[in-house]
């Protein structure tokens, strides 16, 4: 099975900061690479597919990179809403795999 | 709009079993690999099941192999997991999503193996 590492596993930033979040995976998968956003109690939303592709919808602040083993998750300046936990999910094989996630909190 | 409604969960004892629905409505219902991942309590996600959109192939995790089975109705645009000998570790909110890379989630349904 292909494991996601994702890191960090939590950070605290403020509003308006830059803030990466980078995802790795034990062998190369391409680019079938998904970034989703979590809030409490609610379902995940797919925010990037194919490692860069924006979901329809999802603002531009939004942005991933990478490709094989290596991958990124940037919010280009951080606001209220974006506080919530990300994953890192790939697509390349089964058992589908996701990282561990990261939480994003008000420093 | 492409909408997914999970539904079927609840609490059963260990050993129990359960059959979980999701009603798709928006897109080609055929034309889609549709997907289970769960969530335990304060965990993380994890990927559950899937199943191709014509020809049914299925896949299960490790975890749920030989007691979960994934079935679809494409005439009545929606998927199925029935669960069997359930254990207290599959607790979880369970959630169907379209596709293998996830564009759409259900709200998801609860199940709580519990004694």
């Amino acid at each position: 099975d292909i494991q996601m590492t994702q890191s960090p596993s939590s950070l605290s930033a403020s509003v308006g900061d830059r803030v990466t979040i980078t995802c790795r995976a034990s062998q190369g998968i391409n680019s079938f690479l998904a970034w989703f956003q979590q809030k409490p109690g609610k379902a995940p939303k797919s925010l990037i597919y194919e490692a860069s592709n924006l979901q329809s919808g999802v603002p531009s602040k939004f942005s991933g990179s990478g490709s094989g083993t290596h991958f990124t998750l940037t919010i280009s300046s951080l606001q209220p809403e974006d506080f919530a936990t990300y994953y890192c999910q790939q697509y390349n094989f089964y058992p589908l795999t996701f990282g561990g996630g990261t939480k994003v909190e008000i420093k | 709009e492409v909408q997914l409604l999970e539904s079927g969960g609840g609490l059963v004892q260990p050993g129990g079993s359960l059959r979980l629905s999701c009603a798709a409505s928006g897109f080609t219902f055929s034309s889609y690999v549709m997907t289970w991942v769960r969530q335990a309590p304060g965990m993380g996600l994890e990927w559950v099941s899937g199943i191709s959109g014509s020809d049914h192939n299925t896949y299960y995790s490790d975890s749920v192999k030989g007691r979960f089975t994934i079935s679809r109705d494409n005439s009545k645009n929606t998927v199925y997991l029935e669960m069997n000998s359930l254990r207290v570790e599959d607790t979880a909110i369970y959630y169907c999503a379209n596709e293998v890379r996830l564009d759409h989630w259900g709200q998801g349904t609860l199940v709580t193996v519990s004694s």
